[in-house]
């Protein structure tokens, strides 16, 4: 089977660090997906890991461990706007399609 | 770049109607479309998986004779809710891959989402 796991909420003061870690189980891997969602509109890619090692995009990076199943995503200097959930997402399905975790919905307060 | 618009963004109809939604590459070729339904805080469920000039590959448990999905040209795909029913009041989601330059060739591309509301 499937699955994809991350924590359903985290809550992190403006200016920290936080990270957000995603494990999955797939029966094919061909690269994890992380997106940010804010409420009521859709996602919006951050970033792609299909090697083991760090991403680094900015105030965001991404990690990939392909042995661990494991991933995540820090989020540097955290400001107001990166309230949202973020999207661990693995290629899995036959037709290469994403297949997605629940979302971590992160809280960010001064 | 790797811009996709939906449209609507919004619709309200009765019981019964039936409703279509666009969804456009604006600046690639999206040789493959998907489309989501997501419920209030819920992730992301993938209804079905297209492919220009081929037939929709559906999920299990979506039914095909009431969701049509057309994907005519390499930069529309179109998705119409046949006589729908309150509890197919949802955000619709549609998302786009393929020969976008500037990211992995498997990124997926959201559209702004489409808010269904069935009376």
């Amino acid at each position: 089977g499937q699955n994809i796991d991350q924590p359903t909420e985290m809550t992190a003061t403006e200016g920290a660090i936080v990270q957000i870690n995603c494990t999955y189980q797939t029966s094919g891997f061909n690269g994890l997906f992380w997106y940010q969602q804010h409420a009521g509109e859709a996602p919006t890619f951050l970033s792609y890991n299909v090697l083991d090692g760090l991403e680094e995009k900015g105030r965001f990076s991404s990690f990939l461990s392909r042995s661990k199943g494991y991933s995540y995503l820090l989020l540097k200097e955290l400001q107001m706007k990166d309230s949202a959930s973020y999207l661990c997402a693995v290629i899995g399905g036959s037709q290469g399609n994403l297949i997605f975790g629940k979302g971590t919905k992160l809280s960010v307060k001064p | 770049g790797a811009v996709v618009s939906q449209h609507p963004s919004w619709v309200i109809c009765k019981s019964g109607t039936s409703v279509k939604i666009e969804c456009r590459s604006l600046d690639f070729q999206a040789t493959t479309m998907f489309w989501y339904r997501q419920f209030p805080k819920q992730s992301l469920m993938l209804m079905a998986t297209s492919n220009e000039g081929s037939k929709a590959t559906y999920e299990q448990g979506v039914e095909k004779d009431k969701f049509l999905i057309n994907h005519a040209s390499l930069t529309l795909s179109t998705l119409t809710v046949t006589s729908a029913h309150p509890e197919d009041s949802s955000f619709y989601i549609c998302s786009a891959r393929g020969g976008f330059s500037g990211g992995p060739a498997e990124t997926q591309y959201f559209g702004p989402g489409t808010r269904l509301l069935v009376l």
